[in-house]
C-alpha cells in the first residue's frame, strides 16, 4: 500500500497569505494524484487532478505541482473561505489511499 | 443536477451487518464507476471499496476484503454496500462518490480513481 504523508499537520495563515501544502508518497504515483478540500459537516471536494490541473470551476489561486513522489498544493492569495482541511489522494492499482490531512486554519 | 443520497447508516453490535445504499440522479449512472469512501470520527478519510459503470469489475481495500460487498442496480440508479462482521474500527460515516469527469480540447473522459461528486453521509457506528 502507498501510504500518502502530508506536511504540515495544521497551517496557521492569515487571509491574503500564500499557503504551501506538501504531500509525499512513499513510492512513486507518477502524476497521479488529487488534492481535495474539506469544510466541517461538509463532504470533500475535488480541487486539483492528475497533480497540477484544476478541476471544473475551482478558482485560479489554486494550484498543484509535483510528480513521483513529492507533491504541492499552493493556495496563492487565501480567501476566508479556504480554511478547512486538505487531503491528498493517489490512485494506484486500484489500492486508492488517502494524506492524513493538513488544516489550513485563520 | 447530480445528486447522490447516501442511506441505510445506524447502531449496529460487533459482529452484525448493515447494507448501505445511495441514490444516485443527475446523471448516467451505469457510465460511471462509483466508490465508498469512509471517515472515522474526527479521522481522515479512507477508501473502501469500487465498482465499475457495469458492476463487472469490484476493488476492495484491504481492511474490508472478504466483509464488504460493493454492488449496483443500474436499472435503480442505486450503489449498494453489503457489510458483514462489523468491527469497531468500521465505525464512520460513509459517503459513496461518483468517478471523475472530466472534458479537454481532445474530448471528455471519466477518471474512475478521482471523485468529482459526493453523497452527504451515512454514520454507521458498531458498538456493543
Amino acid at each position: 500500500e502507498i501510504v500518502l504523508t502530508q506536511s504540515p499537520a495544521t497551517l496557521s495563515l492569515s487571509p491574503g497569505e500564500r499557503a504551501t501544502l506538501s504531500c509525499r508518497a512513499s513510492q512513486s504515483v507518477t502524476n497521479s494524484l488529487a488534492w481535495y478540500q474539506q469544510k466541517p459537516g461538509l463532504a470533500p471536494r475535488l480541487l486539483i487532478y492528475d497533480a497540477s490541473n484544476r478541476a471544473a470551476d475551482i478558482p485560479a489561486r489554486f494550484s498543484g505541482s509535483g510528480s513521483g513522489t513529492d507533491f504541492t498544493l499552493t493556495i496563492s492569495s487565501l480567501e476566508p473561505e479556504d480554511f478547512a482541511v486538505y487531503y491528498c489522494q493517489q490512485r494506484s492499482n486500484w489500492k486508492l489511499t488517502f494524506g492524513g490531512g493538513t488544516k489550513v486554519e485563520i | 443536477e447530480v445528486q447522490l443520497l447516501d442511506s441505510g447508516g445506524g447502531l449496529v453490535q460487533p459482529g452484525g451487518s448493515l447494507r448501505l445504499s445511495c441514490a444516485a440522479s443527475g446523471f448516467t449512472f451505469d457510465s460511471y464507476a462509483m466508490s465508498w469512501v469512509r471517515q472515522a470520527p474526527g479521522k481522515g478519510l479512507e477508501w473502501v471499496s469500487a465498482i465499475s459503470g457495469s458492476g463487472g469489475s469490484t476493488h476492495y481495500a484491504d481492511s474490508v476484503k472478504g466483509r464488504f460487498t460493493i454492488s449496483r442496480d443500474n436499472s435503480k440508479n442505486t450503489l449498494y454496500l453489503q457489510m458483514n462482521s462489523l468491527r469497531a474500527e468500521d465505525t464512520a460515516l460513509y459517503y459513496c462518490a461518483k468517478g471523475f469527469r472530466y472534458c479537454d480540447s481532445s474530448g471528455c473522459y471519466v477518471h474512475p480513481y478521482y471523485f468529482d461528486y459526493w453523497g452527504q453521509g451515512t454514520l454507521v457506528t458498531v458498538s456493543s
